[in-house]
């Protein structure tokens, strides 16, 4: 099962919005509402940003959010902040025989 | 709260063998599955399989087939991990994390090296 794609980095000055696309195909992004996002700092565990592609869990800021349009999902993050700087890995319930897959990640650089 | 608390890293030859666990708290443990998650150094998230806390029904990532194999103890509240025939290529942080349509929570990471 190939990855979801996603860029490799992206970059942004504080308060600015920035946009991470993740993009799969109908067996996946495009055919279940079950695209989640994770936010990892270095040396830490994955944490939950998003699930169900635009449900945010108790204790997450509402400046992330998240949609969906076709075979691509996106999370999107306004107001940048210092510490928003990690990777972001997306991930999707797929029909495969493996049922869930990331994406390769993307490193978000706040300038 | 919810929470999952992995066992401590381990150093293995090649061709050795690893038992991961990873004991939960803070909720009903087999109401939800358990999914393992590997991340090897630099490199991305790689999904490894799940398990049902509920029957121990099992799924694996078909390039790890015949190498891992996925466990519960119910009476403990605790999953595990074991990976059989290490290779270099291995060595990596191995997280558990609850799972339903997300991944959510995670364990604080496992780093199994794998050098001769």
């Amino acid at each position: 099962q190939s990855a979801l794609t996603q860029p490799a980095s992206v970059s942004g000055s504080p308060g600015q919005s920035i946009t991470i696309s993740c993009t799969g195909t109908s067996s996946d992004v495009g055919g279940y509402n079950y695209v989640s996002w994770y936010q990892q700092h270095p040396g830490k565990a994955p944490k939950l940003m998003i699930y169900e592609v635009s449900n945010r869990p108790s204790g997450v800021s509402n400046r992330f959010s998240g949609s969906k349009s076709g075979n691509t999902a996106s999370l999107t993050i306004s107001g940048l902040q210092a510490e928003d700087e990690a990777d972001y890995y997306c991930s999707s319930y797929t029909s495969s025989s493996t049922p869930w897959v990331f994406g390769g990640g993307t490193k978000l650089t706040v300038l | 709260q919810v929470q999952l608390v992995q066992s401590g890293a381990e150093v293995k030859k090649p061709g050795a063998s690893v038992k991961v666990s990873c004991k939960a708290s803070g909720y009903t443990f087999t109401s939800y599955g358990i999914s393992w998650v590997r991340q090897a150094p630099g490199q991305g998230l790689e999904w490894m399989g799940w398990i049902s806390a509920y029957n121990g029904n099992t799924n694996y990532a078909q390039k790890l087939q015949g190498r891992v194999t996925m466990t519960t103890d119910t009476s403990t509240s605790t999953a595990y991990m074991e990976l059989r025939s290490l290779r270099s290529d291995d060595t990596a942080v191995y997280y558990c994390a609850v799972v339903g349509n997300w991944f959510d929570p995670w364990g604080q990471g496992t780093l199994v090296t794998v050098s001769s």
